[in-house]
């Protein structure tokens, strides 16, 4: 499966905006970019997906660079709610994509 | 609408005795999927179902555990003879179809085997 690499950790102030780095360099061309989130003590929560052209909703917007090796998920306006792990992971168009299969993530934290 | 829920939401158990992990899924999700998360780790998958079937078990950790759903709704997620390296929480999620983009996760059922 391809990979991806995230920061352990970051930080962010309330109101600001922030940037949530994710490298896959092995991506292949059939590889879809998903984004989850998981609040303390919950389940993981979908945030938004790509496979080329960036993309936004009402949650976030996703930038993926032109070659694909890495994207970035962009909180515009961080509010204490969205402190929480934040895991990019890539899923296959076909085969046995169902299985999401989370590594450790970045945790986000956001000061008041 | 309801999302999905899972019970209990905690479950301490003594090593040896069997456990009974419950999903009910939101309604009308054809797919259903149970992982596990360990303390600090991602996400282990273990079993999805499409309606009743269970088309891929391959991520059952032994044959102690086990899965059913039934009338396309609910499922469980039975561990018997429950040793301590079973400790972690138990995750449900359910999505309208298999392969869909977004699987709606439940809240976990944290499992302490004592």
């Amino acid at each position: 499966d391809a990979k991806t690499t995230q920061p352990n950790s970051m930080e962010s102030n309330e109101e600001e905006p922030v940037h949530l780095p994710c490298n896959h360099s092995t991506i292949s061309g059939t590889d879809y970019i998903h984004w989850y989130r998981q609040l303390p003590s919950q389940g993981p929560e979908y945030v938004i997906h790509g496979l080329t052209s960036n993309v936004n909703n009402r949650m976030a917007s996703l930038a993926i660079a032109e070659d694909r090796k890495s994207s970035t998920l962009i909180l515009h306006r961080a509010t204490l709610r969205d402190a929480a792990v934040y895991y990019c992971i890539l899923r296959d168009s076909g085969g046995s994509n169902y299985k999401l299969t989370f590594g450790k993530g970045t945790l986000l934290t956001v000061n008041p | 609408g309801a999302g999905v829920s899972q019970s209990p939401s905690n479950k301490v158990t003594e090593k040896g005795k069997d456990v009974e992990l419950r999903c009910d899924p939101i309604s009308g999700h054809t797919a259903l999927y149970w992982y596990r998360q360990r303390l600090g780790q991602g996400l282990e998958f273990l079993i999805y179902f499409q309606g009743n079937s269970a088309p891929d078990k391959s991520g059952l950790p032994s044959d102690r555990f086990s899965a059913e759903r039934t009338g396309e709704s609910v499922s469980t997620l039975t561990i018997q003879r429950t040793q301590q390296e079973d400790s972690a929480v138990y995750l449900c999620a359910s999505s309208l179809v298999y392969r869909d983009n977004e699987q709606f996760f439940g809240p976990g059922t944290r499992l302490t085997v004592l």
